[in-house]
Protein backbone atom coordinates (compact mmCIF):
# COMPACT_ATOMS: atom_id res chain seq x y z
CA UNK A 1 0.00 0.00 0.00
CA UNK A 2 0.92 3.40 -0.62
CA UNK A 3 1.45 5.99 2.10
CA UNK A 4 2.76 9.54 2.29
CA UNK A 5 4.22 11.03 5.62
CA UNK A 6 4.70 15.13 6.31
CA UNK A 7 5.87 14.99 9.52
CA UNK A 8 5.45 19.11 9.96
CA UNK A 9 2.27 19.99 11.21
CA UNK A 10 2.77 23.58 11.43
CA UNK A 11 5.95 25.97 10.87
CA UNK A 12 5.65 29.13 10.95
CA UNK A 13 9.13 31.79 9.72
CA UNK A 14 9.60 35.22 8.95
CA UNK A 15 9.53 37.11 6.09
CA UNK A 16 12.00 36.45 4.01
CA UNK A 17 13.51 33.24 5.37
CA UNK A 18 14.02 30.02 3.99
CA UNK A 19 12.20 26.95 4.57
CA UNK A 20 11.99 23.53 3.57
CA UNK A 21 8.89 20.93 3.69
CA UNK A 22 9.58 17.39 4.51
CA UNK A 23 7.97 14.90 2.24
CA UNK A 24 8.89 11.23 2.78
CA UNK A 25 6.60 8.32 1.47
CA UNK A 26 5.79 4.51 0.76
CA UNK A 27 5.40 2.60 -2.22
CA UNK A 28 6.34 -0.84 -3.46
CA UNK A 29 5.80 0.04 -7.31
CA UNK A 30 8.84 0.88 -9.15
CA UNK A 31 7.30 3.48 -11.47
CA UNK A 32 5.48 6.38 -9.25
CA UNK A 33 4.56 10.08 -9.28
CA UNK A 34 4.96 12.68 -6.76
CA UNK A 35 3.39 15.35 -6.96
CA UNK A 36 3.32 18.74 -4.62
CA UNK A 37 -0.15 21.21 -3.91
CA UNK A 38 -0.85 24.13 -2.31
CA UNK A 39 -4.22 24.76 -0.93
CA UNK A 40 -4.56 28.83 0.27
CA UNK A 41 -7.20 29.87 2.53
CA UNK A 42 -9.59 30.00 -0.47
CA UNK A 43 -9.63 26.31 -0.35
CA UNK A 44 -8.45 25.33 -4.23
CA UNK A 45 -6.17 22.70 -4.21
CA UNK A 46 -3.02 24.03 -6.47
CA UNK A 47 -0.83 22.06 -8.35
CA UNK A 48 2.79 23.25 -7.92
CA UNK A 49 5.10 20.15 -9.33
CA UNK A 50 5.39 16.28 -10.39
CA UNK A 51 7.92 14.06 -10.33
CA UNK A 52 8.28 10.44 -12.13
CA UNK A 53 10.18 8.12 -10.48
CA UNK A 54 12.87 7.57 -13.03
CA UNK A 55 13.37 11.28 -12.69
CA UNK A 56 15.99 12.20 -10.22
CA UNK A 57 16.92 15.66 -10.88
CA UNK A 58 16.08 18.23 -8.68
CA UNK A 59 14.35 21.19 -9.37
CA UNK A 60 14.19 24.83 -9.16
CA UNK A 61 11.60 26.99 -10.29
CA UNK A 62 11.78 30.89 -8.98
CA UNK A 63 11.58 30.76 -5.65
CA UNK A 64 10.33 26.75 -5.15
CA UNK A 65 12.75 23.94 -5.27
CA UNK A 66 12.36 20.03 -5.04
CA UNK A 67 14.89 17.44 -3.76
CA UNK A 68 13.68 14.29 -4.95
CA UNK A 69 16.20 11.12 -2.89
CA UNK A 70 14.68 8.02 -4.09
CA UNK A 71 17.41 6.32 -1.53
CA UNK A 72 15.58 7.84 1.46
CA UNK A 73 12.11 7.65 0.07
CA UNK A 74 11.69 11.61 0.43
CA UNK A 75 10.51 14.50 -1.85
CA UNK A 76 11.44 17.66 -0.11
CA UNK A 77 9.84 21.05 -0.96
CA UNK A 78 12.00 24.54 -0.15
CA UNK A 79 10.87 28.04 -0.25
CA UNK A 80 13.39 29.66 -0.78
CA UNK A 81 12.99 34.17 0.58
CA UNK A 82 9.66 33.18 1.37
CA UNK A 83 6.80 36.13 1.81
CA UNK A 84 3.06 36.17 3.34
CA UNK A 85 1.49 35.09 -0.03
CA UNK A 86 3.26 31.54 0.36
CA UNK A 87 1.09 31.15 3.62
CA UNK A 88 -0.71 28.18 3.27
CA UNK A 89 -1.80 24.46 3.60
CA UNK A 90 1.54 22.02 1.57
CA UNK A 91 0.02 18.68 0.52
CA UNK A 92 2.44 16.09 -0.87
CA UNK A 93 1.40 13.37 -3.00
CA UNK A 94 1.77 9.75 -4.43
CA UNK A 95 0.59 7.92 -7.91
CA UNK A 96 0.84 4.33 -8.26
CA UNK A 97 0.25 4.01 -11.96
CA UNK A 98 -0.92 7.48 -12.69
CA UNK A 99 -4.05 6.85 -10.88
CA UNK A 100 -5.68 7.86 -7.93
CA UNK A 101 -3.36 10.44 -5.31
CA UNK A 102 -2.78 9.53 -1.83
CA UNK A 103 -1.98 12.82 -0.02
CA UNK A 104 0.08 13.28 3.27
CA UNK A 105 -1.74 14.94 5.98
CA UNK A 106 -0.44 18.60 4.91
CA UNK A 107 2.07 21.21 6.51
CA UNK A 108 0.57 24.43 7.28
CA UNK A 109 3.25 27.22 6.59
CA UNK A 110 2.55 30.86 7.95
CA UNK A 111 4.58 33.05 6.64
CA UNK A 112 4.93 36.29 9.20
CA UNK A 113 5.78 39.63 8.18
CA UNK B 1 -14.57 26.28 -18.92
CA UNK B 2 -11.21 27.72 -17.48
CA UNK B 3 -11.60 25.25 -14.06
CA UNK B 4 -12.89 22.73 -12.75
CA UNK B 5 -16.32 23.87 -11.62
CA UNK B 6 -17.96 22.75 -8.66
CA UNK B 7 -21.45 23.17 -7.41
CA UNK B 8 -22.65 23.87 -4.87
CA UNK B 9 -19.59 25.76 -3.26
CA UNK B 10 -21.71 25.03 0.36
CA UNK B 11 -24.81 22.57 1.37
CA UNK B 12 -26.42 21.93 4.78
CA UNK B 13 -28.63 19.19 4.92
CA UNK B 14 -29.98 17.85 7.78
CA UNK B 15 -29.04 14.22 8.95
CA UNK B 16 -30.92 11.17 6.93
CA UNK B 17 -31.43 13.79 3.45
CA UNK B 18 -29.86 13.00 0.54
CA UNK B 19 -27.80 15.14 -1.30
CA UNK B 20 -26.26 15.57 -4.71
CA UNK B 21 -22.79 17.43 -5.58
CA UNK B 22 -22.09 18.53 -9.14
CA UNK B 23 -18.72 18.52 -10.95
CA UNK B 24 -17.80 19.97 -14.69
CA UNK B 25 -14.12 19.15 -15.49
CA UNK B 26 -11.72 21.32 -17.70
CA UNK B 27 -13.62 20.64 -21.13
CA UNK B 28 -11.86 17.34 -23.12
CA UNK B 29 -10.32 16.01 -19.81
CA UNK B 30 -11.20 12.35 -19.59
CA UNK B 31 -10.27 11.83 -16.32
CA UNK B 32 -11.86 12.65 -13.39
CA UNK B 33 -11.76 12.13 -9.33
CA UNK B 34 -13.78 12.86 -6.27
CA UNK B 35 -12.11 13.13 -3.00
CA UNK B 36 -13.21 13.98 0.37
CA UNK B 37 -11.52 16.13 2.97
CA UNK B 38 -12.21 15.97 6.46
CA UNK B 39 -11.30 19.09 8.62
CA UNK B 40 -7.48 19.46 8.85
CA UNK B 41 -6.70 16.03 6.69
CA UNK B 42 -5.54 15.86 3.21
CA UNK B 43 -7.42 14.45 0.88
CA UNK B 44 -8.82 10.66 0.44
CA UNK B 45 -9.59 9.33 -2.57
CA UNK B 46 -13.38 8.11 -3.25
CA UNK B 47 -13.98 6.96 -7.50
CA UNK B 48 -12.57 7.82 -10.42
CA UNK B 49 -13.90 7.79 -13.85
CA UNK B 50 -12.13 7.58 -17.34
CA UNK B 51 -14.96 8.93 -19.70
CA UNK B 52 -18.12 8.03 -18.24
CA UNK B 53 -16.66 4.34 -17.17
CA UNK B 54 -16.54 4.27 -13.35
CA UNK B 55 -13.05 2.38 -13.14
CA UNK B 56 -12.39 2.36 -8.96
CA UNK B 57 -14.72 3.14 -6.76
CA UNK B 58 -12.89 1.39 -3.57
CA UNK B 59 -12.55 4.59 -2.16
CA UNK B 60 -16.18 4.78 -1.27
CA UNK B 61 -17.25 4.61 2.40
CA UNK B 62 -20.61 2.87 1.80
CA UNK B 63 -23.19 1.99 -0.19
CA UNK B 64 -24.84 5.54 0.39
CA UNK B 65 -22.12 6.60 -1.68
CA UNK B 66 -22.90 6.56 -5.64
CA UNK B 67 -20.82 8.85 -7.87
CA UNK B 68 -22.00 8.88 -12.00
CA UNK B 69 -20.55 10.20 -14.93
CA UNK B 70 -23.33 9.11 -17.85
CA UNK B 71 -22.02 11.17 -20.76
CA UNK B 72 -18.31 11.47 -20.12
CA UNK B 73 -17.99 15.00 -18.86
CA UNK B 74 -20.17 16.31 -15.95
CA UNK B 75 -20.33 14.02 -12.93
CA UNK B 76 -22.55 13.55 -10.03
CA UNK B 77 -21.86 12.85 -6.38
CA UNK B 78 -24.58 11.39 -4.76
CA UNK B 79 -24.72 10.66 -0.89
CA UNK B 80 -28.20 9.08 0.57
CA UNK B 81 -29.56 9.17 4.07
CA UNK B 82 -26.45 11.78 4.58
CA UNK B 83 -25.00 10.85 8.88
CA UNK B 84 -22.63 13.75 10.17
CA UNK B 85 -19.79 11.94 9.23
CA UNK B 86 -20.15 13.02 6.00
CA UNK B 87 -19.62 16.50 6.81
CA UNK B 88 -16.50 17.29 4.99
CA UNK B 89 -14.97 19.07 1.78
CA UNK B 90 -15.91 16.87 -1.48
CA UNK B 91 -12.99 18.07 -3.79
CA UNK B 92 -12.94 17.22 -7.32
CA UNK B 93 -10.35 16.60 -9.91
CA UNK B 94 -10.07 16.15 -13.77
CA UNK B 95 -6.58 15.25 -16.04
CA UNK B 96 -5.93 14.93 -19.56
CA UNK B 97 -5.03 11.49 -19.12
CA UNK B 98 -4.09 8.80 -16.56
CA UNK B 99 -0.02 8.85 -16.45
CA UNK B 100 1.75 11.40 -14.83
CA UNK B 101 -0.81 14.24 -16.27
CA UNK B 102 -1.52 16.69 -13.09
CA UNK B 103 -5.12 16.94 -11.83
CA UNK B 104 -6.44 20.05 -11.34
CA UNK B 105 -8.90 20.50 -8.53
CA UNK B 106 -11.93 22.54 -7.86
CA UNK B 107 -13.06 25.02 -4.94
CA UNK B 108 -14.58 21.78 -3.59
CA UNK B 109 -18.12 21.71 -1.96
CA UNK B 110 -18.62 21.98 1.86
CA UNK B 111 -20.92 19.46 2.99
CA UNK B 112 -22.58 20.14 6.69
CA UNK B 113 -24.92 17.51 8.11
CA UNK B 114 -26.71 18.81 11.16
Amino acid sequence: AQKVTQAQTEISVVEKEDVTLDCVYETRDTTYYLFWYKQPPSGELVFLIRRNSFDEQNEISGRYSWNFQKSTSSFNFTITASQVVDSAVYFCALSEAGEKLTFGTGTRLTIIP
Amino acid sequence: GAGVSQSPRYKVAKRGQDVALRCDPISGHVSLFWYQQALGQGPEFLTYFQNEAQLDKSGLPSDRFFAERPEGSVSTLKIQRTQQEDSAVYLCASSLVTGNQPQHFGDGTRLSIL
